[in-house]
C-alpha cells in the first residue's frame, strides 16, 4: 500500500482566486491521479499525472481550470483557478494500479 | 445513463444482519472490480478487488462479480456499527493503455448499522 498526504486538509476561499493542492506519496508512483467528490456525489476523475510529461485530462475537465504539476515521482499539485461556488468539493490524489487504488484524506474546499 | 449504477440508499440494517450491496455496469470493458469503504470527511479505503467471476472472501467481506449479467456485489457478515459508512464500487477498463489506473466509481451507498 501506499501512504498519500495532502494539504491543505480543507480551506475556503474567495471567487475568482486559486487554490493548490500538494499530494506527497511515500513511494515512487509512475502515475498519480486527481478526483474530484462533489457534495453528495461520486468520484469523478479529473487528470492523470505523470512524471515528465503533460497532465492528460479527463473529459469535462481542462488545463486552465485545473493545472497540474508532477515535478517527481512522489509529488504532484493540482490548482483550482477562478474558483467560483460551483468548485466546492473534495479533492483527493490517487496512486495506484487496475486492481488497487489508494486515496489521499482529501481536501475539502469551500468557495464563497 | 451512467456507465456505473450503484443505488444510493440510505440502507438501515441492525448489528449482526447480512448487507448486500451493488452495482451494475453497461460497459463489457470494464475488467476489473473494486470495493471502497468511506467514512466521513475521509478519503476512500480499498477493502477488496477482483478481476474474475465469481466469489472472493475476505474475512467478513465477500465480493461477487457476475461479468455475464455485468452486476457485481459486496456482501458483509455479521454486521457491526464501525461498518456504518459509504460504500463505493470502483472498476477499471481493459488490461492497460491509457485506461490503466483510472477508476469509475458508482454513487456509493451510505450504509448505517445500528447496535
Amino acid at each position: 500500500s501506499a501512504v498519500i498526504s495532502q494539504k491543505p486538509s480543507r480551506d475556503i476561499c474567495q471567487r475568482g482566486t486559486s487554490l493548490t493542492i500538494q499530494c506527497q506519496v511515500d513511494s515512487q508512483v509512475t502515475m498519480m491521479f486527481w478526483y474530484r467528490q462533489q457534495p453528495g456525489q461520486s468520484l469523478t476523475l479529473i487528470a492523470t499525472a505523470n512524471q515528465g510529461s503533460e497532465a492528460t485530462y479527463e473529459s469535462g475537465f481542462v488545463i486552465d481550470k485545473f493545472p497540474i504539476s508532477r515535478p517527481n515521482l512522489t509529488f504532484s499539485t493540482l490548482t483550482v483557478s477562478n474558483m467560483s461556488p460551483e468548485d466546492s468539493s473534495i479533492y483527493l490524489c490517487s496512486v495506484g494500479g487496475n486492481t488497487e487504488a489508494f486515496f489521499g484524506q482529501g481536501t475539502r474546499l469551500t468557495v464563497v | 445513463q451512467k456507465e456505473v449504477e450503484q443505488d444510493p440508499g440510505p440502507l438501515s440494517v441492525p448489528e449482526g444482519a447480512i448487507v448486500s450491496l451493488n452495482c451494475t455496469y453497461s460497459n463489457s470493458a470494464f475488467q476489473y472490480f473494486m470495493w471502497y469503504r468511506q467514512y466521513s470527511r475521509k478519503g476512500p479505503e480499498l477493502l477488496m478487488y477482483t478481476y474474475s467471476s465469481g466469489n472472493k472472501e475476505d474475512g467478513r467481506f465477500t465480493a461477487q462479480v457476475d461479468k455475464s449479467s455485468k452486476y457485481i456485489s459486496l456482501f458483509i457478515r455479521d454486521s457491526q456499527p464501525s461498518d456504518s459508512a459509504t460504500y463505493l464500487c470502483a472498476l477499471v477498463k481493459g488490461a492497460g493503455g491509457t485506461s490503466y489506473g483510472k477508476l469509475t466509481f458508482g454513487q456509493g451507498t451510505i450504509l448505517t448499522v445500528h447496535p
